[in-house]
Formats: C-alpha cells, sequence, structure tokens
C-alpha cells in the first residue's frame, strides 16, 4: 500500500539545539499531519499543512515549532530551541483530502532531547 | 475539548475467541472514526473505518459498530489470531475547513494466547 517515509528514524540532541524532521508523504496526497507520542501514551495531533500554509495547530505545537514543505521536497517539522519534554517519537501522517480522511502513516522519528 | 477515551486498556483472549474494543468520544460534530493497530516499535496500520451515515461496518473478521447517540464505536474481532496481538488505537475525526486531525484513544493492548 502507500507508504509514507521519515528521515531519520532516531535522532539524540542536547536542549537548546535546532533539529529537523524529515518527511516524505505518499506521492499524490496533499494533507500533511505531525502527531506527538510520549512512550505508552496515546497519540496527539500537532499540526496540519495543506498548500503551504497550516490549517489547524494544537496548543503542543509551541512558538518554537514550525513546518513547511518548500516545492514539493519534504514535509519538515523543525524545532527551535528544543527542550526536554520535546522528546518523543513524531509521526507524520499524509491524506490526499480530508472529505476521503483515511490518513497514512510514517514510521516514526524517536527524538531525544538530552 | 475534543476527547475520545478508549476503555480496556488491556485485553486477553484466547485464539478463536472474540475481542472488543470500546470507545467513546465528545464531540458531535465527528463523523469519521478510524481504527489503526500499532506493533511494538512500529507505526500505525489503518485496519478498517466507520463514517456517521451508516451504523455497521464488516470487513472479513473485524466488524465495527457506532451508535451516534450514545456517542460510542466499538471494534470487534472475531476468530482472533496470535498476530492479532497489538495495541489498538480508536480514533474519531470531523472535517473542518480542510483539517481532518484525528483525535486517538489512549490504545488497548490485545493479547491473544494459543
Amino acid at each position: 500500500g502507500p507508504k509514507v517515509l521519515q528521515i531519520p528514524s532516531h535522532q539524540i540532541i542536547d536542549m537548546g539545539q535546532m533539529v529537523t524532521l524529515n518527511c516524505d508523504p505518499v506521492s499524490n496526497h496533499l494533507y500533511f499531519y505531525w502527531y506527538k507520542q510520549i512512550l505508552g501514551q496515546q497519540m496527539e495531533f500537532l499540526v496540519n499543512f495543506y498548500n503551504g500554509k497550516v490549517m489547524e495547530k494544537s496548543k503542543l505545537f509551541k512558538d518554537q515549532f514550525s513546518v513547511e514543505r518548500p516545492d514539493g521536497s519534504y514535509f519538515t517539522l523543525k524545532i527551535q530551541p528544543t527542550a526536554l519534554e520535546d522528546s518523543a517519537v513524531y509521526f507524520c501522517a499524509s491524506s490526499l483530502d480530508p472529505g476521503s480522511y483515511e490518513q497514512y502513516f510514517g514510521p516514526g522519528t524517536r527524538l531525544t532531547v538530552l | 475539548g475534543e476527547k475520545v477515551e478508549q476503555h480496556e486498556s488491556t485485553l486477553s483472549v484466547r485464539e478463536g475467541d472474540s475481542a472488543v474494543i470500546n470507545c467513546t468520544y465528545t464531540d458531535t460534530a465527528s463523523s469519521y472514526f478510524p481504527w489503526y493497530k500499532q506493533e511494538a516499535g512500529k507505526s500505525l496500520h489503518f485496519v478498517i473505518d466507520i463514517r456517521s451515515n451508516v451504523d455497521r461496518k464488516q470487513s472479513q473478521r473485524l466488524i465495527v459498530l457506532l451508535d451516534k447517540k450514545a456517542k460510542r464505536f466499538s471494534l470487534h474481532i472475531t476468530a482472533t489470531q496470535p498476530e492479532d496481538s497489538a495495541i489498538y488505537f480508536c480514533a474519531a475525526s470531523k472535517n473542518q475547513g480542510g483539517s481532518a486531525k484525528l483525535i486517538f484513544g489512549e490504545g488497548t493492548k490485545l493479547t491473544v494466547s494459543s
């Protein structure tokens, strides 16, 4: 089936540094999402993105977070600066359109902030 | 705010028995209810979904029931097999202005013993 790829699979950084998480969504999909999952807890919505714009974001999407997808390249989540509580697995998802609803998830990036 | 609650945090059944996982939601505007399966260390894999225009959907051994009045939906896995063992997440979504964020439940760890 359709695949969403995420790079890297693991990232360890020091608190205060910048990190960029990369997502390669399903090729014809237009809507992109980031979710955050702290170990052992439920998945929580961060942000969704369409046509170069943030459509909706949650209160977890702090000012230090930003997303972009320059000209069909990776859909990225940047955190600058990182904080200890940013340690989690970040999942990217994509869908063809909200009307079709089904979101395909990537394998996740495990981010550890020391 | 919007919330999805998953009532069983763990569920153990014997191979061949049925497993039922129950979820409730708070937002009456929710119209789409997917289920995802997550095996240890892996991403979410779409399992089945139901939309609010029906109250029952079946796909092979999986049945989803939706009770909009009670704001409750459930996943029934019949004739369970050991490979059904995983964490199952229910979710709810509404299509609002181009955003279809998923609100997830806390997850149910299903163990099928042979």
